[in-house]
């Protein structure tokens, strides 16, 4: 258990759903991340949110579309998804001070998507 | 860019010590190695990092040589469990996103 948790584990969603990953983290911390890990691929960041600010999408389609509430919690809602966007989702976060981030990351066991 | 370079993959008998090495020969002085690692079908883990000197925590020692052109991660006693992918990174410490590579994937055999 690293405090980080994310549901579902697994998703089967076709292209025209909609549908949403959860990520919790249970640390305190104030930074928060989706990742994606293609089949054969290095972990690709996606989001970063800090103080529930977003601070960094790396040229992400905007079929996703992150959410952060407050600094516990951030969703990745999903919408007319691909194939291709098939993959392990996975959620970190980390105890940023001020504005410097990307410190020690604790992550979530991901979400296993598969679209259809 | 891959910043670091390491073997893709390792064997280690259990019990024995599993030392993981990389190569990090264009690192700049204030960019730290951090390494994870990742079990099948779990998200990764923060292992260790450091900066010039060698650091030593419950899971893991870090060996950063001299110029800092290449490291060793050090499993002192390997377990079936230790079986997973090792990444090693160099990044700005709280500055740097972690860009992971393909990483070693080392394997335990009993």
């Amino acid at each position: 258990e690293t405090g980080v948790t994310q549901t579902p584990r697994h998703l089967v969603m076709g292209m025209t759903n909609k549908k949403s990953l959860k990520c919790e983290q249970h640390l305190g911390h104030n930074a928060m991340y989706w990742y994606k890990q293609s089949a054969k691929k290095p972990l690709e960041l996606m989001f970063v949110y800090s103080l529930e600010e977003r601070v960094e999408n790396n040229s992400v389609p905007s079929r996703f579309s992150p959410e952060c509430p407050n600094s516990s919690h951030l969703f990745l809602h999903l919408h007319t998804l691909q194939p291709e966007d098939s993959a392990l989702y996975l959620c970190a976060s980390s105890q940023g001070r001020a504005n410097k981030l990307y410190n020690e990351q604790f992550f979530g066991p991901g979400t296993r998507l598969t679209v259809l | 860019d891959a910043k670091t370079t390491q073997p893709p993959s390792m064997d280690c008998a259990e019990g024995r010590a599993a030392n993981l090495p990389c190569n990090h020969s264009t690192i700049s002085g204030n960019e730290y190695v951090y390494w994870y690692r990742q079990i099948h079908s779990q998200g990764p883990q923060y292992i260790i990092h450091g900066l010039k000197n060698n650091e030593t925590n419950e899971m893991a020692s870090l060996i950063i040589t001299e110029d800092r052109k290449s490291s060793t991660l050090i499993l002192p006693h390997a377990t079936l469990r230790d079986t997973a992918v090792y990444y090693c990174i160099v990044s700005r410490n709280n500055t740097d996103k972690l860009i992971f590579g393909t990483g070693t994937r080392l394997q335990v055999f009993p």
